[in-house]
């Protein structure tokens, strides 16, 4: 079975400056997708990015980016520029891409973490 | 494109009580997920449908919940009876399926539960 593992419960930043936050997981698939979501108070979990496993490149969403390390199963979150809507809980999550047609598609998600942004 | 509506938002009921949420996902969306969320924790995956049948049911404590999705579009999960370590947040899911669809779901915004 998949695990995901985010080690660091709380990060605060200063607004303006730039955070990563850690993710490793572990896994014996060789095609998965790995993504990163933000959930604020209101509950809902928005994806910030995603990652395909094949590809080589870290994915770049705006201020976000992705320090992919297939080798040593580490996923990081780089936010640049943070702002203060940017503090909410953070969590990684593994697919397996072993299906396109729904089984095994589901997330296995890491425990979080809280992320504050200082004025 | 109109999100994942949940219903209701909020509920606080006693143990041993019994409790229905519903969630309706996106026009079109094949797979719908019930992730339970506890208190500082990750969503946990109860139970995935892929049209109106179940893929994945694992991880749903049989004897206490249930859930279905008729006519593959809107589902309900029911707890009965309840007990307290069921306090969580409850989150519905859907995703398309299919070669070019593999990333991500969209997520309703949850109902939060409380068992007193």
């Amino acid at each position: 079975a998949q695990t995901v593992t985010q080690s660091q419960p709380e990060m605060s930043v200063q607004e303006a400056e730039t955070v990563t936050l850690s993710c490793t997981y572990d896994t014996s698939e060789s095609d998965y997708y790995l993504f990163w979501y933000k959930q604020p108070p209101s509950r809902q979990m928005i994806l910030v990015i995603r990652q395909e496993a094949y590809k080589q490149q870290n994915a770049t969403e705006n201020r976000f980016s992705v320090n992919f390390q297939k080798a040593a199963k580490s996923f990081s979150l780089k936010i640049s520029d943070s702002q203060l809507g940017d503090a909410a809980m953070y969590f990684c999550a593994y697919r397996s891409g072993a299906s396109y047609t729904g089984a095994n598609s589901k997330l296995t998600f890491g425990k979080g973490i809280t992320l504050s942004v200082r004025p | 494109e109109a999100g994942v509506a949940q219903s209701p938002r909020y509920k606080i009921i006693e143990k041993r009580q019994s409790v229905a949420f519903w969630c309706n996902p996106i026009s079109g969306h094949a797979t719908l997920y019930w992730y339970q969320q506890i208190l500082g924790q990750g969503p946990k995956l109860l139970i995935q449908f892929q049209n109106n049948g179940v893929v994945d049911d694992s991880q749903l404590p049989k004897d206490r919940f249930s859930a279905e999705r008729l006519k593959g579009v809107d589902s309900t999960l029911k707890i009965q009876p309840a007990k307290l370590e069921d306090s969580a947040v409850y989150l519905c899911a859907s995703s398309r399926t299919g070669v070019g669809f593999g990333y991500g779901y969209t997520f309703g915004s949850g109902t939060r539960l409380t068992v007193v």
